[in-house]
């Protein structure tokens, strides 16, 4: 059976403390993982990665993927509160586009 | 801006009716679009894949009885929960990509509350 598992599921941190959460996969076919921060309504995307050790980083975000360990790191650095959110991390899987996803990481940054 | 529309965001309803719930790209064309549902503290779940112009690929355990989607035009796809329950009370969730090899972009969700 196809599973991403997130952690921490929860996590609450000062502005201005950096972060990392954590992704790891157990796909049958793997094409890529993909980063989502969800808020209220719909989850908008961070990332796409497909190759193992290149970092993909976009302000104070950053993610690498690691394909012979099988997961993936968010980082956030300089956390603002609205930051605050559920980071899911999802793996599509090849032949198919099919994502599945963890249960997310529920961040909270307190000012 | 958005690239997934999603209509509408939220439904209350009774028992025992049925909700379209429709989900477009916008200014593109999407022959594959993807239907989730997210229970309260879970992920999102994979329901079904809408297929431009053919019948939907549903995910084990999932009704298509239940659960019916149209997929009638390259920007459109429907689902429509038929003779809903309490317990289909959930988030539903569209996405679509634009291309191969690029990734989900998701509607705003629809809220779906059967009393």
């Amino acid at each position: 059976e196809d599973k991403v598992v997130q952690s921490p599921l929860s996590l609450v941190v000062h502005e201005g403390d950096t972060v990392t959460l954590n992704c790891s996969y157990e796909v049958t076919n793997f094409r890529s993982l993909l980063w989502y921060k969800q808020e209220k309504k719909a989850p908008t995307f961070l990332f796409m990665l497909t190759s193992s050790g290149i970092e993909k980083k976009s302000g104070r975000l950053s993610s690498i993927l690691d394909k012979k360990e099988l997961f993936s790191i968010l980082n956030i650095t300089a956390t603002q509160t609205g930051d605050s959110a559920i980071y899911l991390c999802a793996v599509e899987l090849g032949g198919s586009e099919k994502l599945v996803f963890g249960k997310g990481t529920k961040l909270t940054v307190n000012p | 801006g958005a690239v997934v529309s999603q209509h509408p965001s939220r439904v209350i309803c009774k028992s025992g009716t049925s909700v379209k719930i429709e989900c477009r790209s916008l200014d593109f064309q999407a022959t594959t679009m993807f239907w989730y549902r997210q229970f309260p503290k879970q992920s999102l779940m994979l329901m079904a894949t809408s297929n431009e112009g053919s019948k939907a690929t549903y995910e084990q355990g999932v009704e298509k009885d239940k659960f019916l989607i149209n997929h009638a035009s390259l920007t459109l796809s429907t689902l429509t929960v038929t003779s809903a329950h309490p317990e289909d009370s959930s988030f539903y969730i569209c996405s679509a990509t634009r291309q191969v090899n690029q990734p989900q972009h998701f509607g705003d969700g629809t809220r779906l509350s059967i009393l």
